[in-house]
Order: structure tokens, then C-alpha cells, then sequence
């Protein structure tokens, strides 16, 4: 089973900052999926990439599969990106792919 | 949001009660999967469903089961809920051949 581990956990920040948050697991994946979850919300999907690097927005998502990890990027961070982020791996012994998920890294951006 | 339903979105329910909580796609896909959420450890996945009457259990399946009668539902069930039942239950599929999973909106279930 994959091991997704997330950092930090927790990450408060002023509007404007530049925001990176961490990802690595423990088994060479081809695919890894980050989402957003806002407090009490859904789960919407940022990104699903497999190799170098994929920008929407002021999102940006970076994976080295070699060192087995990736980075979520936040440029201009705002209040309305506050959320948790959450890294996802398939599941490496599942036919069927299920997810194996990171803990998440809960994000406050201040005015 | 991929056309993804849940059904009920809230739910309190007594220990020893069943319970079954339902997930209805609008596009054919052929996976569907139930995670539950939890502080501390995130999501999980409980069980999952690669075609109508193919399923199987995921990492926390005990204490649950799962059917799939038709594509577009995904019906769990727990047959005796316990109050460590109490979680928000997400659904989920996957589109195409690629790895990327969309979400329905949830089930928030507390188990007294």
C-alpha cells in the first residue's frame, strides 16, 4: 500500500503570498491527483498529472516521479483559497485504481 | 460535477438501525467508489464497483456492503450502524481510463 504523506499539515498566510505545499509517497505511481475541499464542502479535482508540470489559474502542480514526490503551488494566494489541499495516489495493489489519500494541508490566507 | 448525486446529504440514525445511503452517476461510468472522511485520517475507501454486480472491498470495508444493480447506482449499506459509522460518506468516479476521480457532494451520517 502507498504511503501519502503531506506538508505541512497546517499553513496560515497573508493575502498575496506565494504557497507551496508538499506531497511524497512510497511507491512509484503514474498518476497523482491533487483536490481542494472547502470547509464543508465538496471535493473538487485541481489536477491529475503524470509528469512535469500543469498550471491553471494561479495553480501550479509539479510531480518528480524519480524522487516520488510533488508540490501544489499558489501564486497571489487570496482569502478564497482557503481550503484544505489533498494529494491522491492510485492505489497500487487495487485493479480498479480506489485513491490512497494524503491527510491534507489545511490552508488560511489573512486579508 | 460530473453528475454525481448523494442521497440523503444528512442522516442521524440510532446504533443497531440500517442504513443505506445511495450514489446516482448520469454518465455511464463504469467506476464508482465509497470513501468515508474522518478527522485524523482522512479519506479512505470502503468499497468500490468496476461494472453492474462487480464490486469489491477497499481498506475500511468491514461492517459494510455495497451493491450495484444497475450503472448509475451505487447503493451502501450498513447493516447495523455502530456510532464509529459516524463520518461523511463521498462517492466518486472515475472518468475514462485515466486515474482522475470526481466527487459527489457527500453524506454527513451521525450514529447515536
Amino acid at each position: 500500500k502507498n504511503e501519502v504523506e503531506q506538508s505541512p499539515q497546517n499553513l496560515t498566510a497573508q493575502e498575496g503570498e506565494f504557497i507551496t505545499i508538499n506531497c511524497s509517497y512510497s511507491v512509484g505511481i503514474s498518476a497523482l491527483h491533487w483536490l481542494q475541499q472547502h470547509p464543508g464542502g465538496g471535493i473538487v479535482s485541481l489536477f491529475m498529472l503524470s509528469s512535469g508540470k500543469k498550471k491553471h489559474g494561479r495553480l501550479i502542480a509539479t510531480i518528480n516521479i524519480q524522487e516520488k514526490h510533488s508540490s501544489l503551488h499558489i501564486t497571489a494566494s487570496h482569502p478564497r483559497d482557503s481550503a484544505v489541499y489533498i494529494c491522491a495516489v492510485p492505489d497500487s495493489g487495487g485493479g480498479a485504481d480506489g485513491l490512497t489519500f494524503g491527510k491534507g494541508t489545511h490552508l488560511i490566507i489573512q486579508p | 460535477d460530473a453528475g454525481i448525486t448523494q442521497s440523503p446529504r444528512h442522516k442521524v440514525t440510532e446504533t443497531g438501525t440500517p442504513v443505506t445511503l445511495r450514489c446516482h452517476q448520469t454518465e455511464n461510468h463504469r467506476y464508482m467508489y465509497w470513501y468515508r472522511q474522518d478527522p485524523g485520517h482522512g479519506l479512505r475507501l470502503i468499497h468500490y464497483s468496476y461494472g453492474v454486480k462487480d464490486t469489491d472491498k477497499g481498506e475500511v470495508s468491514d461492517g459494510y456492503s455495497v451493491s450495484r444493480s444497475k450503472t448509475e447506482d451505487f447503493l451502501l449499506t450498513l447493516e447495523s450502524a455502530t456510532s464509529s459509522q459516524t463520518s461523511v460518506y463521498f462517492c466518486a468516479i472515475r472518468v475514462g481510463t485515466t486515474y482522475e476521480q470526481y466527487f459527489g457532494p457527500g453524506t454527513r451520517l451521525t450514529v447515536t
